[in-house]
This record gives C-alpha cells, sequence and structure tokens, in this order.
C-alpha cells in the first residue's frame, strides 16, 4: 500500500535552518507530483509547497516564498523541503502528502507528519 | 484569514444529514476541483472527496460533494460518532498559482 513517512523535524532557533525529508513506497513515485502542507498548533491546514513528478514544476505559499525550497529524487524515492531562516511562524506539523496525478491534481495519500518548532 | 471560507462549526445527531459549505472566487472554485479532507484527532487528514463530487475507494457513500459556481458542498448522511472530526476544503488558486484551503469546520455529534 502506498505509505509516506516524514522525518527531519525537530527544534530549531529562529533564523537557522531545517531539511525535511519524505520517503515514499508502494507506488511509482517518479509518477506522481509530491506536496508538502503544513498544521500549527491548534489551526488549519495550509499548503506549502508542489513539485511535479519530473522535478520542473515547483510552487510554493507566498508564506514560505524565497525561504524554503522543494526538491526530489525519483532514484531514491523520496521528497524533500529545505526550510531556511526559519519564523516562530513556521511551528507546525509538516505533512507530504502525494499528488493524484503527474501535474497538480490534488493530494489523496498523507503521511503521518513530522513536528517543526521554531523557538529560542 | 482562508482564501476559502468555511461556515461555522455544525453539529447534528446520529442519524442526521450535515451539510458543510465552502465559498471561494472566480480563481479557486469557480474555475478548479474542489477537494476535501476529513482529519479526525490526533491524525494526518484524510482525502474524503477528490474533483467535486467524486468519493476514493473505501470512503462511504454517506459523503457527498457538490459545487455550483464559486462555493462547494459536503454532505453527510447518516450521521455516525465517528464522523466527529474538522473537515477542509481545497483547491488550485490561478490568480496565487498554488493551493488553497479552507479554515476548516469541526464537526460534532451529539
Amino acid at each position: 500500500q502506498v505509505q509516506l513517512v516524514e522525518s527531519g523535524g525537530g527544534v530549531v532557533q529562529p533564523g537557522r535552518s531545517l531539511r525535511l525529508s519524505c520517503a515514499a513506497s508502494g507506488f511509482t513515485f517518479s509518477g506522481y507530483a509530491m506536496h508538502w502542507v503544513r498544521q500549527a498548533p491548534g489551526k488549519g491546514l495550509e499548503w506549502v509547497a508542489v513539485i511535479s513528478y519530473d522535478g520542473i514544476n515547483k510552487y510554493y505559499a507566498d508564506s514560505v516564498k524565497g525561504r524554503f525550497t522543494i526538491s526530489r529524487d525519483n532514484s531514491k524515492n523520496t521528497v524533500n523541503l529545505q526550510m531556511n531562516s526559519l519564523r516562530a511562524e513556521d511551528t507546525a506539523v509538516y505533512y507530504c502528502a502525494k499528488d493524484q496525478g503527474t501535474t497538480i491534481s490534488g493530494m489523496d495519500v498523507w503521511g503521518q507528519g513530522t513536528a517543526v518548532t521554531v523557538s529560542s | 484569514q482562508s482564501v476559502l471560507t468555511q461556515a461555522p462549526s455544525p453539529s447534528g445527531t446520529p442519524g442526521q444529514r450535515v451539510t458543510i459549505s465552502c465559498s471561494g472566487s472566480s480563481s479557486n472554485i469557480g474555475t478548479n476541483y474542489v477537494y476535501w479532507y476529513q482529519q479526525l484527532p490526533g491524525t494526518a487528514p484524510k482525502l474524503l472527496i477528490y474533483r467535486n463530487n467524486q468519493r476514493p475507494s473505501g470512503v462511504p457513500d454517506r459523503f457527498s460533494g457538490s459545487k455550483s459556481g464559486t462555493s462547494a458542498s459536503l454532505a453527510i448522511s447518516g450521521l455516525r460518532s465517528e464522523d466527529e472530526a474538522d473537515y477542509y476544503c481545497a483547491a488550485w488558486d490561478d490568480s496565487l498559482s498554488g493551493w488553497v484551503f479552507g479554515g476548516g469546520t469541526k464537526l460534532t455529534v451529539l
């Protein structure tokens, strides 16, 4: 079955960097776009970024544009989120999610999430 | 402030039918598909409805989605206690070139 496992979360000081990873299995990873979505404590879902199946097209939420970078390695079935210049408001559970299609169709399967806390 | 607006939290008793609404604009719901997600307490979101009204395999037909103009709705019939969860709508926004979510609706089953 489709499985997504996030890793890399933790506590980090404001202004520092963190890299999240998501390991995918159970489907042809190179055939699907992948997303990162976050949820601040007690808040709703906020879409962060998406990368197309071939890694060529990338889109970001305005709140992270210029600070976060999404990438993927189709040989390793992983998608990453490099987060720089972290702020307190980036504190959230970060979910990796598989898209339904090769372009950007919508999230269908989600991982269990990894928690990021930005605090001094 | 979310781009998609979801109505305040509804409640219902077992067996009832409830509707959750989601309002957007011409750049998102008006021109793109709507997705609905269910998030049970302490768990990751789960896809409930895709492409406005399609159910993934395994989702009971008690759940149905619809869209009209710049608004969408999720209906749950035969309400059960296990339906108590947060529900989110989502759509691609052409103006933002990104996905937008509603603020979420917490459904309470009395």
